[in-house]
């Protein structure tokens, strides 16, 4: 099984400040990785698939890069709307898992 | 607008059956993969199992392997996940996700069924 890795568990950080998140897979995924937020009591979302890829009506702000086995998503000027856990999840075969999640807090 | 709308979420003993159903609408159904999604209290998101189109593959998390079957009604734009010999740690709240056609990520979300497995 394929087990992702993901970094901080937790961080905190100021509006307009440039956040980086990473994911790291214990194999090769070939960019078959996204990124989902989720707000408290609200259903995930998605932001970013293969690797790269806006999801259509997500912000600008937020990119993501990577390939092979590391991945990292980046919000170039955090918003406080961006307050939220983040998780990164690969779709590269089965079983499908989801990093462990990092949780953003604003200051 | 694509929607996913679960019910059949509640409150079961150990060891017993619960089955999950999952309402589509918005767009073609039997064009997608589907799978279940489920999230423990104050814990992080974990895939359940998954369906392709015509509901000829399956696939599970190893944890519920022999206990939850995974199945889909195309006629009727519904999925459903029967789950029996139900422990503590199934414990979550149940999302149904839609499966973009390209790369493979969920691109939609229902807003999720409580289960809760306690005496």
């Amino acid at each position: 099984d394929i087990q992702m890795t993901q970094s901080p568990s937790s961080l905190s950080a100021s509006v307009g400040d440039r956040v980086i998140i990473t994911c790291r897979a214990s194999q090769s995924i070939s960019s078959y990785l996204s990124w989902y937020q989720q707000k408290p009591e609200k259903a995930p979302k998605v932001l970013i698939y293969g690797a790269t890829n806006l999801q259509s009506g997500v912000p600008s702000r937020f990119s993501g890069s990577g390939s092979g086995t590391d991945y990292t998503l980046i919000i170039s000027s955090l918003q406080p709307e961006d307050s939220a856990t983040y998780y990164c999840q690969h779709s590269y075969g089965f079983p499908r898992t989801f990093g462990q999640g990092t949780k953003l807090e604003i200051k | 607008e694509v929607q996913l709308v679960e019910s059949g979420g509640g409150l079961v003993q150990p060891g017993g059956s619960l089955r999950l159903s999952c309402a589509a609408s918005g767009f073609f159904f039997s064009d997608h993969w589907m799978s279940w999604v489920r999230q423990a209290p104050g814990k992080g998101l974990a895939w359940v199992a998954s369906i392709n189109q015509p509901g000829s593959e399956t696939y599970y998390v190893d944890s519920v392997k022999g206990r939850f079957t995974i199945s889909r009604d195309n006629a009727k734009n519904s999925l459903s996940l029967q789950m029996s010999s139900l422990r503590a740690e199934d414990t979550a709240v149940y999302y149904c996700v839609r499966l973009s056609s390209s790369w493979r990520y969920y691109d939609y979300w229902g807003q999720g069924t409580p289960v809760t497995v306690s005496s």
